[in-house]
């Protein structure tokens, strides 16, 4: 059984950085790409980007260009999104996302990790 | 980037009356391999999503067959045959054939 976990939730100041894990079990690590969706209270589901950890290569949505990096270790089969200069906008729950398949493209996303709450305040 | 505009925003229903959703796309979800790149996921109050139906009409491993999936190109229909009350949150769809990924704005279900 696939499972994602995600790390615990974080409190950040204005202008810090967040880097949130998600460790895959059940599933060979390099045969999925990942995908990372945020969610504001009460708002839907963006997604921000995605790596292929067989190519290393990360796709990042324009808008968090820049801000966002998304890495993948095989070695502890976990994925990593760093969100950097954070706003108090940026205040959401950071989901990770399996892949049906090794591309982000055309492929569904399940499982979803369960969530890890950034909050961003002074 | 492409637009996913769902309707209606929220449905009210009666356990055991059927339910429909709609999401149409800013563009054509075809791929040139013939399969087209719709999803459709459901988060229930406190969860995270939850995939019910891929590539249009196929339903996932466990999901219920009063879940279906119907369109083509840019319209696209979900529909819940006779809805329980453990249908009840948010559904969304989401195309997969151009990133960035991007997701219908919502459509939440409730049962009266």
């Amino acid at each position: 059984q696939v499972q994602l976990v995600q790390s615990g939730a974080e409190v950040k100041k204005p202008g810090s950085s967040v880097k949130v894990s998600c460790k895959a079990s059940g599933v060979t690590f390099n045969s999925n790409a990942f995908s990372w969706v945020r969610q504001a209270p009460g708002q839907g589901l963006e997604w921000m980007g995605g790596i292929i950890p067989m190519f290393g290569t990360a796709s990042y949505a324009q808008k968090f260009q820049g801000r966002v990096t998304i890495t993948a270790d095989e070695l502890s089969t976990t994925a990593y999104m760093e969100l950097s200069s954070l706003k108090s906008e940026d205040t959401a729950v950071y989901y990770c996302a399996r892949a049906g398949g090794y591309h982000l493209l055309l492929n569904w996303l399940d499982p979803w990790g369960q969530g890890t709450l950034v909050t961003v305040s002074s | 980037d492409i637009v996913l505009t769902q309707t209606p925003l929220s449905l009210s229903v009666t356990p055991g009356q059927p339910a429909s959703i709609s999401c149409k796309s800013s563009q054509s979800l075809l791929h040139v391999d013939g399969k087209t790149s719709l999803y459709w996921y459901l988060q229930k109050p406190g969860q995270s999503p939850q995939l019910l139906i891929y590539e249009v009409s196929s339903r996932f491993s466990g999901v219920p067959d009063r879940f279906s999936g119907s369109g083509s190109g840019t319209d696209f229909t979900l529909k819940i045959s006779r809805v329980e009350a453990e249908d009840v949150g948010v559904y969304y769809c989401m195309q997969g054939i151009h990133l960035p990924l991007t997701f219908g704005g919502g459509t939440k279900v409730e049962i009266k």
